[in-house]
């Protein structure tokens, strides 16, 4: 039974550039949760999404960053313009129910030069 | 506005002893209270969890004790273990909906031979 998947695992992105993360959630869980990892910080929550459905986004900054979790595929986190602020880990969970325990994928790690 | 606050950045113990991990919060709607185990480069792996409901929960070698009244959660490791060397985050959540854990910024737990 394979966990939760990101990937890519490392990405770099040119100032300007767009990046795209990707989450596969653990078979039969249908809730996705995304949490960013500043250095020497601990995880801040960004967004939950059900299929096809934003529930919470109320840790999303206003502004370049959008998920979004279709009927087939995984979910992905998209960050346009890049800064060098956006560097950091990105890490993806999911859940089989709501208020159920979240397992986590082995995150992405944004590098913005 | 700090929710959640894991006061000791690190923590050394020696093998065979208890390694005691504590995180105080100020939000009375948390309901919901985990402690993961992070790695280097990797994502968080889920310990253990309480319930508002309960005071304690054990799981083998980890027991996690809440005092609501004190907003004072804590993790007991015994013994500890060379391999229980990581990165500890308390987490929690108030559920109602939303579904993103909160998290303190972690204890760099160091068992020392």
């Amino acid at each position: 039974n394979a966990g939760v998947m990101q990937n890519p695992r490392h990405l770099v992105r040119r100032r300007g550039q767009e990046a795209r993360l990707r989450c596969s959630p653990m078979k039969g869980h249908s809730h996705v949760y995304w949490y960013r990892q500043l250095p020497e910080e601990g995880l801040k929550f960004m967004v939950y999404l059900q299929k096809e459905n934003i529930i919470d986004e109320s840790g999303m900054p206003k502004e370049r960053f959008s998920a979004e979790f279709p009927k087939e595929g995984p979910s992905i986190l998209r960050i346009q313009q890049v800064v060098r602020g956006d560097s950091a880990a990105y890490f993806c969970a999911s859940s089989p129910g709501v208020q159920e325990t979240q397992y986590f994928g082995p995150g992405t790690r944004l590098l913005v030069l | 506005d700090q929710q959640v606050k894991q006061n000791s950045p690190s923590l050394s113990v020696q093998e065979g002893r208890i390694s005691i991990l504590n995180c105080d919060y100020t939000n009375s709607m948390f309901d919901y209270f985990l402690w993961y185990k992070k790695y280097p480069a990797e994502g968080p792996t889920f310990l253990i969890s309480i319930s508002s409901i309960k005071d304690k929960n054990e799981d083998g070698r980890f027991t996690v004790f809440l005092n609501k009244s004190a907003k004072h959660l804590s993790l007991h490791i015994v013994p500890s273990q060379p391999g229980d060397s990581a990165v500890y985050f308390c987490a929690f959540n108030s559920g109602g909906g939303a579904d993103g854990l909160t998290f303190g910024k972690g204890t760099h737990l160091i068992i020392q031979p």
